[in-house]
């Protein structure tokens, strides 16, 4: 199975801290994203990678970057953590290049979440 | 721009019953859709998906629907059952891309 981890499930940081939310995927796949999940609102995509080093912004980059050293690892980065910031994060990895058409390369295994709170 | 909605947020349906969980969308280029299962406390989970050539799928006690004509999709759970409760999401994707793109999410909740 395909295995998705994220760092922390619950983490409380004060504004203006730089946080670091890491996701590790160990099923070799091409493709990870970010979300973030807000009652109401649904996922909204806040960065994804095709590949190492990297980096395409989703609908709602602002307040956010990422980074992709290696193949399994994708860690989302808050410069500097505001109250807006506050939500559930989730990382999801999928297989495939990009516009390949098929259904793995939509296919996203998702992490269980982590839930931030800025005070 | 794109969207992906869901016409009810919550759905309350008798454990043994059937379920229809709707989804409207925007982008007629979508190729694939996908509908996922959230519990609490956990991250959403593929249930089922269907091309956009198809317009009907099973699965285990699952059917996805798709009217290409009006733009909808609806996900139909058999006998549903209290570990069926969870948030439903569907999800379109399409194009030069692997982006999906999630509706908000329907809560269904079963009653014993």
């Amino acid at each position: 199975d395909v295995k998705v981890t994220q760092s922390s499930r619950y983490l409380v940081k004060r504004t203006g801290e730089k946080v670091f939310l890491e996701c590790v995927q160990d099923m070799d796949h091409e493709n990870m994203f970010w979300y973030r999940q807000d009652p109401g609102l649904g996922l909204r995509l806040i960065y994804f990678s095709y590949d190492v080093k990297m980096k395409e912004k989703g609908d709602i980059p602002e307040g956010y970057s990422v980074s992709r050293e290696k193949k399994e690892r994708f860690s989302l980065i808050l410069e500097s953590a505001s109250t807006n910031q506050t939500s559930m994060y989730l990382c999801a990895s999928s297989l495939g290049s990009p516009g390949q058409g098929t259904l793995r390369a939509y296919e996203q295994y998702f992490g269980p979440g982590t839930r931030l709170t800025v005070t | 721009g794109e969207s992906v909605g869901l016409h009810l947020p919550t759905l309350s349906v008798q454990e043994g019953d059937n379920s229809i969980i709707n989804c409207a969308y925007s982008n007629s280029a979508s190729d694939y859709f996908i509908w996922y299962k959230q519990e609490s406390g956990k991250g959403p989970q593929f249930i089922i998906d269907i091309r956009s050539n198809m317009d009907k799928r099973q699965g285990q006690r699952v059917t996805v629907l798709l009217n290409k004509t009006v733009k909808h999709l609806s996900l139909q759970i058999a006998a549903t059952q209290p570990g069926d409760s969870a948030v439903y999401f569907c999800a379109g994707g399409g194009g030069a891309t692997n982006k999906l793109i999630f509706g908000t999410g329907t809560l269904l909740a079963v009653q014993p």
